[in-house]
């Protein structure tokens, strides 16, 4: 059975920039939602994807977007990077759908923006 | 929204004691899952208790959901327990609401 898996680990961006982080889903999986976990806080809902829509949103401006792709893998993108994006972006696989069942972590991406 | 409480906020022990840790929630959840986050970031599940009692080894869990409230027990601590614990429940929206951790740090 494979992980949830997340590349690239580490990231450093510009303001103004642009940047897409990707996630593969535990095998057998078919929702993926992401986080993003600023030091030393919990992590935040940024969104949900099951079928390749987007299913529920937490308090993120559109420049954060997402892709989820037939094989159930995931892209988030950020647009106009600002210097509060520097974070941890965590990706979690479930299987189950629409909700917030057993979730499965990956390593997640640091992304530094300068 | 559903408000998510940890306690205590900081732990430090000695190897080898024991630990619980505290949860409390402000209304019905239907999930319920412990997370260690390790000094690299990993986040790992503990535990997937929405009610009842678990265990896996050292580490056992209990929830009781008609007083919305979970515990984590860890027994003969290891310095490899150390890191930050967390608990989240499902909220709206499809996300699950975190609190904020309980930063264990165990002494050789």
């Amino acid at each position: 059975e494979t992980g949830v898996t997340q590349s690239p680990t580490h990231l450093i961006k510009t303001r103004g920039q642009q940047v897409t982080l990707r996630c593969s889903s535990q095998s057998g999986h078919n929702t993926v939602s992401w986080y993003q976990q600023a030091l030393g806080q919990g992590p935040q809902f940024i969104f949900q994807y099951y079928r390749e829509e987007e299913n529920g949103r937490g308090n993120f401006p559109p420049r954060f977007s997402g892709l989820q792709f037939p094989n159930y893998s995931s892209e988030l993108n950020v647009n106009a990077l600002e210097l509060d994006d520097s974070a941890l972006y965590l990706c979690a696989s479930s299987l189950g759908g629409i909700g917030a069942y057993e979730q499965y972590f990956g390593p997640g991406t640091r992304l530094t923006v300068t | 929204g559903i408000q998510v409480e940890q306690s205590p906020p900081d732990l430090i022990l000695q190897e080898g004691a024991n630990s619980t840790l505290r949860c409390n929630f402000s209304d019905s959840v239907n999930n319920l899952q412990w997370f260690h986050q390790n000094p690299w970031g990993q986040l790992i599940n503990l535990f997937y208790i929405p009610s009842g009692t678990k265990q896996n080894g050292r580490l056992s869990a209990t929830t009781v959901a008609t007083e919305r409230y979970s515990l984590l027990y860890i027994s003969s601590s290891q310095t490899t327990d150390s890191g930050v614990y967390f608990c989240a429940v499902d909220g709206s929206n499809y996300q699950l609401i975190w609190g904020a951790g309980t930063k264990l740090i165990i002494k050789p």
